[in-house]
């Protein structure tokens, strides 16, 4: 099973970029990579996801490295709003077989105003 | 609008007494599956279910049953409950092969004494 590695937490100040990593070395050519966030007392939220090029959404941009075994998300500008638990799973794209997902315990973030 | 919806969000029971914590979805989706969140260990997959009448084990299957009866329902049932199972679950779905990110529900609050 496909697992992916991160920091346990980071800490940013309001209004300043933030930028998560992701290390996923055991990633096969099929896997799309996933982030996910999860408020307090809330469920996980999808923010995005990709699988070789980089991808920019409303809420963040995801920049994967050339060689796919990492990643990072990018938070252009931290609210306060964005203190949350940060996960990064892979996902196997075209499976229709099996969907065995490993979550991890994710990046605690951290905004200071 | 588009959701997962769990039922109840908050439970609280004795130990042994069988219980059913429902999760419906409104997106006709293939996959759905349950996690279990625990302080300290992130979430873990219990079962997941690829479509109607199949469903398969998690990383944590152990006390817990599922069944897919149909494609908007996927119950999560608890036999015997122990103490042990106390935790947060979650049940989340999604469409298969297309890599697509998952829609999670809101989230049930089990006690069990």
């Amino acid at each position: 099973d496909a697992k992916t590695t991160q920091p346990n937490s980071m800490e940013s100040n309001e209004e300043e970029p933030v930028h998560l990593p992701c290390n996923h070395s055991t990633i096969s050519g099929t896997d799309y990579i996933h982030w996910y966030r999860q408020l307090p007392s809330q469920g996980p939220e999808y923010v995005i996801h990709g699988l070789t090029s980089n991808v920019n959404n409303r809420m963040a941009s995801l920049a994967i490295a050339e060689d796919r075994k990492s990643s990072t998300l990018i938070l252009h500008r931290a609210t306060l709003r964005d203190a949350a638990v940060y996960y990064c799973i892979l996902r196997d794209g075209p499976s229709y077989n099996t969907d065995k997902l490993i979550f991890g315990t994710g990046t605690r973030l951290q905004v200071f105003p | 609008e588009a959701q997962v919806t769990q039922n109840p969000r908050y439970l609280i029971t004795v130990t042994g007494k069988k219980l059913t914590v429902t999760c419906s979805q409104n997106m006709n989706h293939e996959y759905m599956s349950w996690y279990r969140q625990d302080p300290g260990l992130g979430l873990r997959q219990i079962y997941y279910s690829m479509n109607v009448e199949v469903t398969d084990k998690g990383d944590v299957p152990e006390g817990y049953k599922v069944s897919r009866k149909e494609k908007r329902n996927f119950p999560l049932i608890l036999e015997s409950p122990s103490p042990n199972q106390t935790s947060l679950y979650f049940c989340a779905s999604s469409l298969l092969g297309t890599g697509d990110g998952y829609t999670f529900g809101s989230g049930t609050r089990l006690t069990v004494v």
